[in-house]
């Protein structure tokens, strides 16, 4: 059972316009989310966190959404850079520390 | 700069042997980090828990006896694949976290392990 799912494998972004990158979960008990970028063979690097208790959380050109009765988060980046092609994962925590990733979505931003 | 280390970035073997991977915290201790594994295209799945002074908890469907793990100091947890196998071959990679609780996991650089 996929807890946290990105049905969006993939995206494609024309420089300067928004993405928007989507993540679903199922499980309520989540009390905060996080998206992280990553580049292959590398570990991830965190973005943005938001907090069960919040609907939206900015910081710079990214801004993360939550909609709880939707059990759906998404993350705007704005203006999409060519350097924020990657991909991006949805977390959530099951526990302390540990993370239940979404399947990811690769962003490429074209020219 | 990098707060969590892992060694060795990569790592070719034969099939049959056991390779040990190494995942540091760095400037800070770490009474728990986690292990997680990345096949290609697919996304990063929690192996095991590395609890320090303790046995490690594993995911289901984790083999313990495969996948060794031991958390000997405040700083460093090592993962031994033992007796890999081709299908063994993955992306491993470690996190910890500066403060229990928080969102402030790090994580390592990962190392690929290709089993031939």
């Amino acid at each position: 059972d996929q807890q946290v799912k990105q049905n969006s494998p993939s995206l494609s972004v024309q420089e300067g316009r928004i993405s928007i990158l989507n993540c679903d979960y199922t499980n309520s008990m989540f009390d905060y989310f996080l998206w992280y970028k990553k580049y292959p063979a590398e570990g991830p690097t965190f973005l943005i966190s938001i907090s069960s208790i919040k609907d939206k959380n900015e910081d710079g050109r990214f801004t993360v959404f939550l909609n709880k009765s939707a059990k759906h988060l998404s993350l705007h980046i704005v203006p999409s850079q060519p350097g924020d092609s990657a991909v991006y994962f949805c977390a959530a925590p099951p526990g302390p520390d540990k993370l239940i990733f979404g399947t990811g979505t690769r962003l490429q931003v074209f020219p | 700069g990098a707060v969590v280390s892992q060694h060795p970035s990569w790592v070719i073997c034969k099939s049959g042997t056991s390779v040990k991977i190494e995942c540091r915290s760095l400037d800070f201790q770490a009474t728990t980090m986690f292990w997680y594994r990345q096949f290609p295209k697919q996304s990063l799945m929690l192996m095991a828990t590395s609890n320090e002074g303790s046995k490690a908890t594993y995911e289901q469907g984790v083999e313990k006896d495969k996948f060794l793990i031991n958390h000997a100091s405040l700083t460093l947890s090592t993962l031994t694949v033992t007796s890999a196998h081709p299908e063994d071959s993955s992306f491993y990679i470690c996190s910890a976290s500066l403060r229990q609780g928080g969102d402030t996991i790090y994580f390592g650089e990962g190392s690929w392990l290709t089993v031939v």
